[in-house]
């Protein structure tokens, strides 16, 4: 149980055109879905928080217009990267909690999406 | 701003060995505390999990303690084999639900 998926796992994109990277709790619904970037041999770096139907909670020095999160459903959100350029290529990595999981508050990971921006 | 360091950041042993990993946070206020292994160009898989009001957990051959006071947690394997070879990370969890990582330690186990 507590599966969560990305799609697609890597991209590759042009310069200046838009990505979106989805994330999705498959067997269970996700209070709170969060998104992290992991740069080469660099640790996980929060990029923001998101609970279905409202405003994502960007951390200090995110660009919330250039990462744009939205959450539409309880099993679903996705992010897209707006106008990428090189610098933004990492490993994008999202994380889901549920109410009633056996460890309060317990994130659970998806698999992660590496973004390749030439 | 809350910190979480691991030492060694990399770390080579023979098969067979045990080994201890160690991580350490700034801020004692801690929720919990998650261990997390990290194969290369993969994402995370859970392994460990201790809550605050716990002081360790057992997984097999794994065991994590947690000492808030000090501001450490270990990660110990037991009996290494080539296939325990990948990043591990830790992870503070604080009360405002957000997990800290740590860079994390590279182990490789020689066959």
């Amino acid at each position: 149980g507590a599966v969560v998926s990305q799609h697609p796992s890597w991209v590759i994109c042009k310069s200046g055109t838009s990505v979106k990277i989805e994330c999705r709790s498959l067997d269970f619904q996700a209070t709170t879905m969060f998104w992290y970037r992991q740069f080469p041999k660099q640790s996980l770096m929060l990029m923001a928080t998101s609970n279905e139907g409202s405003k994502a909670t960007y951390e200090q020095g995110v660009e919330k217009d250039k990462f744009l999160i939205n959450h539409a459903s309880l099993t679903l959100s996705t992010l897209t990267v707006t106008s990428a350029h090189p610098e933004d290529s990492s490993f994008y990595i999202c994380s889901a909690t549920f109410e009633g999981s056996k460890n309060y508050n317990e994130q659970f990971f998806g698999p992660g999406t590496r973004l390749t921006v030439l | 701003k809350q910190e979480v360091t691991q030492i060694p950041a990399a770390l080579s042993v023979p098969e067979g060995e045990n080994l201890v990993l160690n991580c350490s946070f700034t801020d004692s206020a801690i929720y919990n505390l998650q261990w997390f292994r990290q194969d290369p160009g993969k994402g995370l898989t859970s392994l460990l999990l201790i809550q605050s009001s716990q002081r360790e957990q057992t997984s097999g051959r794994l065991n994590a303690s947690l000492d808030k006071s000090s501001g450490r947690s270990t990660l110990y394997i037991a009996a290494s084999q080539p296939g325990d070879s990948a990043t591990y990370l830790c992870a503070y969890g604080g009360s405002n639900y957000k997990l800290t990582f740590g860079k994390g330690t590279l182990l490789t186990v020689n066959p």
